[in-house]
């Protein structure tokens, strides 16, 4: 079936450092989306993208659809202790289609 | 904006005893909301997609006869675990189906449900 390969699983950074992240699939899917789930909580949305090279950003958040439509990145500037969570990569092939989620990439920040 | 709750926040239960987990969309109509299971420090599991008015449709390996969903109106799906056991114990998480955005159907997620059973 459809999966999603996101990487890195977790990361350990310093306040202040920008931070990447990834997905990748062997499938090609036509939307891609990035969730953030805080502890405890439910994810939450940040970012859709529909469209192949397609380049949003949400504040200091900024996630790109690959041009291959099989792959996408999210990337974090300028961490803050907020971000602290947990950063899902999902994709969608058609509308109607069930959304797939990778693994997610648990975000810690040292103080 | 769409808000999904969840209820209880929190359950702690005994062995051999039954668990309702409510989720509703509170300003808008659903009618497909999904259940999710996360393990500490795991991904989202999809165990099951509720339909409203008809039957859920169960991933491969949930047991629908341990997890049973009822869709019962457009703002209400519950799930409730029978015969609760400590391997039962997960976070529980739910989602609504909004409107058609574009190339996909958005999902908004409920705050989940600690179900932790003694």
């Amino acid at each position: 079936g459809q999966q999603l390969n996101q990487s890195p699983q977790s990361m350990f950074i310093q306040e202040g450092e920008d931070v990447s992240m990834n997905c990748t699939s062997s499938s090609i899917f036509n939307t891609w989306l990035w969730y953030k789930q805080d502890p405890g909580e439910g994810p939450v949305l940040l970012i859709a993208l529909y469209k192949a090279g397609e380049l949003t950003s949400n504040g200091r958040l900024t996630a790109q659809f690959g041009i291959t439509r099989k792959d996408s990145f999210l990337n974090i500037s300028a961490s803050i202790p907020s971000d602290v969570g947990i950063y899902f990569c999902a994709g969608v092939m058609n509308r109607d289609d069930k959304i797939i989620f990778g693994k997610g990439t648990r975000l810690h920040i040292l103080p | 904006g769409a808000v999904v709750s969840q209820h209880p926040s929190r359950v702690i239960c005994k062995s051999g005893t039954s668990v309702k987990i409510e989720c509703r969309s509170l300003d808008f109509q659903a009618t497909t909301m999904f259940w999710y299971r996360q393990f500490p420090k795991k991904s989202l599991m999809l165990m099951a997609t509720s339909n409203e008015g008809s039957k859920a449709t169960y991933e491969q390996g949930v047991e629908k006869d341990k997890f049973l969903i009822n869709h019962a109106s457009l703002t209400l799906s519950t799930l409730t675990v029978t015969s609760a056991h400590p391997e039962d114990s997960s976070f529980y998480i739910c989602s609504a189906e909004g409107l058609a955005v574009r190339s996909y159907n958005e999902q908004f997620f409920g705050p989940g449900t600690r179900l932790t059973v003694l």
